[in-house]
């Protein structure tokens, strides 16, 4: 059993859309990132969080620590979103992280 | 301030050749984590080092599987006498906080991996 959960796993939608991927997890975390790896495989860090909820331009993530769920929104979505979201979360113990095994977007014009 | 480097980007090795796969951490990052990610799978965890110390190598296989991370120089993951199933990418991510720093969030930056391909 995956100690993280994505949906879905793949993701198709029409240029603008509003876009919502899902990530539950099974344990405790401090910490939870969401993370973008694109065709060609090089992965960028796109929010961390432990509560509430961060921003930055078209994309807005979410986290509830007593549901053990995160969500990540994207709004307008665009041709160059288009890529795989990795959810992955930092146990309250330990030194590692439990990844997802993503939500694969192609956003089509 | 250049990103986290990972060299080679791409390589080949036969069936026993041993692989070496290099990361050098972002500048002032003194904590180098190493991930593997298998084809159709999700990031794991294998090792995460300190300079000159393992920390925590819970993730990797007990054997043909190695990690350094000297005091001068890049991160080393070596993996002896390949086998097919080693086919992967490599991504290490540096930081400069330790996890038991005591701050909340401790940020990981990626490399860009590197893909290993056995024949």
């Amino acid at each position: 059993k995956n100690e993280v959960e994505q949906s879905p796993q793949n993701l198709t939608a029409q240029e603008g859309e509003f876009i919502t991927i899902n990530c539950s997890y099974s344990v405790g975390i401090s910490a939870l990132h969401w993370l973008q790896q694109h065709p060609g495989g090089g992965i960028v860090s796109l929010f961390m969080l432990s509560s509430g909820k961060k921003k930055h331009g078209r994309l807005i993530a979410t986290i509830n620590i007593q549901e053990k769920h995160s969500s990540l929104h994207i709004t307008a979505s665009h041709p160059r979103d288009s890529a795989v979201y990795i959810c992955a979360v930092r146990p309250n113990t330990g030194n590692q992280f439990y990844f997802g095994t993503g939500t694969s977007l192609t956003v089509i014009p | 301030n250049a990103g986290v480097m990972q060299n080679p980007r791409h390589l080949v090795r036969r069936r026993g050749q041993e692989a070496r796969l290099r990361c050098s951490p972002m500048k002032g990052h003194s904590h180098v984590y190493w991930y593997r990610q298998l084809p159709e799978e999700g990031l794991k965890f294998m090792v995460y080092l300190q300079k000159e110390n393992i920390i925590d190598e819970s993730g990797m296989p007990k054997e043909r599987f190695s990690a350094e991370f000297p005091k001068e120089g890049p991160s080393i993951l070596r993996i002896q006498q390949v086998v097919r199933g080693d086919s992967a990418a490599y991504f290490c991510a540096s930081s400069p906080f330790s996890p038991f720093s005591g701050r909340l969030l401790v940020e990981q930056y990626f490399g860009p991996g590197t893909r290993l391909t056995v024949t």
